[in-house]
C-alpha cells in the first residue's frame, strides 16, 4: 500500500513570507498525489493534484507543489503567506483498488499558523 | 453546481444508540466514500459505494454500515455507539470516470457520543 509522511506537524510563518509544507511519499509505482486544506470546522478542500502530467503543479490561492521522484517528495509551497492560509493541510495519496475506485490515504496533517 | 452536502451537521447521541448520517453527492457523481476523522487516528477510510453497491471497505467493525440509493445519495449507519465513535464523519464524491479522479468532500457531520 502507498503512504505519505508529513514531516512537520506544525509550521509557523509571518504574513508575507514563504510557506513550505513538506511531504514524502512511498509508492511502488507512479502515484496520484493531492494536497487538501481544512479550515476549522469545515470539510476538506482540494488545493492541487498531481497525476504525472507535469511535475510542477499549480493549485488554488497561489499554492503549488513539485513532484520529485528522486527524492520521493511532494512539498507544498506558496511565495507569500496570508492570514487566511491558517489551516490544517493534508498530503494525500490515492490507491487504485482492485475492485475499482480509489481509496485516499491521508498524512497526519500540518497545522499552518500565520502571524502578523 | 452544488457541492457535496451532509446532514445533519451536528449530532449528540448516548452510548448504545444508533445513528444515521446522510450524504448527497455532486450531481453526476456516482461514487461516494466515507471517512472518519479523529484527533488520535486522523482521517481513515470507512467504505465506498458505487452504483448502490459497497465496492470497497476499510478496517472498521461491522457496526459501521452504509448504503447507496439509485440517485447516488448515501447513508451511513453506526449501531451500538461507543464513546470512541465520536468523530467528524466526512463524505466525498467523485465521477469515477478515471483512476485519478478527484474526491470532493462535504462539510462533515460532527458526532458526539456521551
Amino acid at each position: 500500500a502507498q503512504s505519505v509522511t508529513q514531516l512537520d506537524s506544525h509550521v509557523s510563518v509571518s504574513e508575507g513570507t514563504p510557506v513550505l509544507l513538506r511531504c514524502n511519499y512511498s509508492s511502488s509505482y507512479s502515484p496520484s498525489l493531492f494536497w487538501y486544506v481544512q479550515h476549522p470546522n469545515k470539510g476538506l478542500q482540494l488545493l492541487l493534484k498531481y497525476t504525472s502530467a507535469a511535475t510542477l503543479v499549480k493549485g488554488i490561492n497561489g499554492f503549488e507543489a513539485e513532484f520529485k521522484k528522486s527524492e520521493t517528495s511532494f512539498h507544498l509551497t506558496k511565495p507569500s503567506a496570508h492570514m487566511s492560509d491558517a489551516a490544517e493541510y493534508f498530503c494525500v495519496v490515492s490507491d487504485q483498488l482492485t475492485g475499482g475506485g480509489n481509496k485516499l490515504t491521508f498524512g497526519t496533517g500540518t497545522q499552518l499558523k500565520v502571524e502578523l | 453546481k452544488a457541492g457535496v452536502t451532509q446532514t445533519p451537521r451536528y449530532l449528540i447521541k448516548t452510548r448504545g444508540q444508533q445513528v444515521t448520517l446522510s450524504c448527497s453527492p455532486i450531481s453526476g457523481h456516482r461514487s461516494v466514500s466515507w471517512y472518519q476523522q479523529t484527533p488520535g487516528q486522523g482521517l481513515q477510510f470507512l467504505f465506498e459505494y458505487f452504483s448502490e453497491t459497497q465496492r470497497n471497505k476499510g478496517n472498521f467493525p461491522g457496526r459501521f454500515s452504509g448504503r447507496q440509493f439509485s440517485n447516488s445519495r448515501s447513508e451511513m449507519n453506526v449501531s451500538t455507539l461507543e464513546l470512541g465513535d465520536s468523530a467528524l464523519y466526512l463524505c466525498a464524491s467523485s465521477t469515477d470516470r478515471e483512476a485519478t479522479d478527484t474526491q470532493y468532500f462535504g462539510p462533515g457531520t460532527r458526532l458526539t457520543v456521551l
